[in-house]
């Protein structure tokens, strides 16, 4: 049973465009929630946090958004660049410093 | 942040052989966590690794197949025991620092 899934398995957008990607979860234990990117060689890179008392999170070109009833985040990126292109992974925790339950992944592809 | 190292980078392994992978962090974390991403999949939690206690282990995975030692406040490892290709995955290592969790650089596992 997939506790946080990611429902698109890969995003296309133009260079310059708003990414959104899109993260569902169904433990309703979950109150921090975490987006990474990933290149194929490399660990997980940290984008941007949100615990369940907010309802948007920003830095930068990098938004997340939190839908608490539910049981949505979303991340967005504006505008998207090419170096943007990589699997974006959203991850949910019950507890601060715990495990991470990931979500499956979204490939995002920005087109010059 | 953290500084997280990861060795080795990858390896090719023969079946029937084990593999210790190294994670090394530049600060004392309290828990250490072990994920393995295996091909085309979202990254899966092995184990917690506490300094001072035995490891945690998620459902599926148990201490004679991956062996985890903590030895400090600083490092820690994973044993690949007798291995098959079914374990030809990513491995990594994680800490975190309240909300956020960051990663190792991940040792990329090929067993032939």
């Amino acid at each position: 049973d997939q506790q946080v899934k990611q429902n698109s398995p890969s995003l296309s957008v133009q260079e310059g465009r708003i990414s959104i990607l899109n993260c569902d979860y169904t433990n309703s234990m979950f109150d921090y929630f975490l987006w990474y990117k990933k290149y194929p060689a490399e660990g997980p890179t940290f984008l941007i946090s949100i615990s369940s008392i907010k309802d948007k999170n920003e830095d930068g070109r990098f938004t997340v958004f939190l839908n608490k009833s539910a049981k949505h985040l979303s991340l967005h990126i504006v505008p998207s660049q090419p170096g943007d292109s990589a699997v974006y992974f959203c991850a949910a925790s019950a507890l601060a410093g715990n495990m991470l339950t990931f979500g499956g992944g979204t490939r995002l592809m920005v087109k010059p | 942040s953290a500084v997280i190292s990861q060795k080795p980078s990858r390896d090719i392994c023969q079946r029937g052989t084990s593999l210790t992978i190294q994670c090394q962090v530049d600060s004392q974390v309290t828990m250490m966590f072990w994920y393995r991403q295996q091909p085309g999949q979202s990254l899966t939690l092995i184990a917690t690794a506490n300094q001072g206690s035995e490891a945690t282990y998620e459902s599926g995975f148990v201490i004679d197949k991956f062996p985890i030692s903590r030895p400090n406040l600083t490092f820690s490892t994973l044993t690949v025991s007798n291995m098959s290709p079914e374990d030809s995955s990513i491995y990594l290592c994680s800490v975190a620092y309240g909300i956020e969790a960051f990663f190792g650089q991940g040792t990329r596992l090929t067993v032939v």
